[in-house]
């Protein structure tokens, strides 16, 4: 069974940096993509980006020139950083797998197993 | 961005009633869809995937259909379990957007 497990710092001041890791423990690390996912309190859920096991990065615009997602394959973990957080940014954070089901006629993707979710406050 | 929206935002139903959930997306996406129940304090549990395929170990009344920008989620029989926000999700172009929820009471 796969779990994916989360931790990181709590409540930030604004214009820190937000470190968040996801270790994955049961089945395999590498073919997958692997995502970062956010929910502000009461609201909808925001995608963050996504790495490959190889490293290859994909980025929301909306957050792409404040945040970083790195991976260690060695340790089956994959890391975010998202840089000068505002209250804007107070939310849970999750960590997913992505699915990719590839067949003749198109290719289907969609996160099938995630983290617990970590909030972070973010508040002078 | 490819935009997402729902109807109903919000529905209370009894256990037994058959519940129907709509998404509309903002340009064509194929199949490329995927809904989401999320518990209070949990984390989002895929429930059909590729607009129509139900994920393992999720219970049969629960189905999805649609194509293109039209798509919908149905409960054929709803359960007290069954609570929550149920999510949308478009995965045919990034960056991938989800709906903004609907949630579902039991009365």
């Amino acid at each position: 069974q796969v779990q994916l497990q989360q931790w990181g710092a709590g409540l930030l001041k604004p214009s820190e940096t937000l470190s968040l890791t996801c270790a994955v423990f049961g089945g395999s690390f590498s073919g997958f993509y692997w995502s970062w996912i956010r929910q502000p309190p009461g609201k909808g859920l925001e995608w963050i980006g996504e790495i490959s096991h190889t490293g290859s990065t994909n980025y929301n615009p909306s957050l792409k020139s404040r945040v970083t997602i790195s991976i260690d394959t060695s340790k089956n973990q994959f890391s975010m950083k998202l840089s000068s957080v505002t209250a804007a940014d107070t939310a849970v954070y999750y960590c997913a797998r992505v699915a990719d089901l590839r067949y003749v006629w198109g290719t289907y993707r969609y996160f099938d197993y995630w983290g617990q979710g970590t909030l972070v406050p973010v508040s002078s | 961005d490819i935009q997402m929206t729902q109807s109903p935002s919000s529905l209370s139903a009894s256990v037994g009633d058959r519940v129907t959930i709509t998404c509309r997306t903002s340009q064509s996406i194929s199949s490329s869809l995927n809904w989401y129940q999320q518990r209070q304090g949990k984390a989002p549990e895929v429930l059909i995937y590729a607009a129509s395929s139900v994920q393992s170990g999720v219970p049969s009344r629960f189905s999805g259909s649609g194509s293109g920008t039209d798509f919908s989620l149905t409960i054929s029989s709803l359960q007290p379990e069954d609570f929550g926000t149920y999510y949308c999700q478009q995965s045919y172009s990034s960056p991938f957007t989800f709906g903004p929820g609907t949630k579902v009471d039991i009365k």
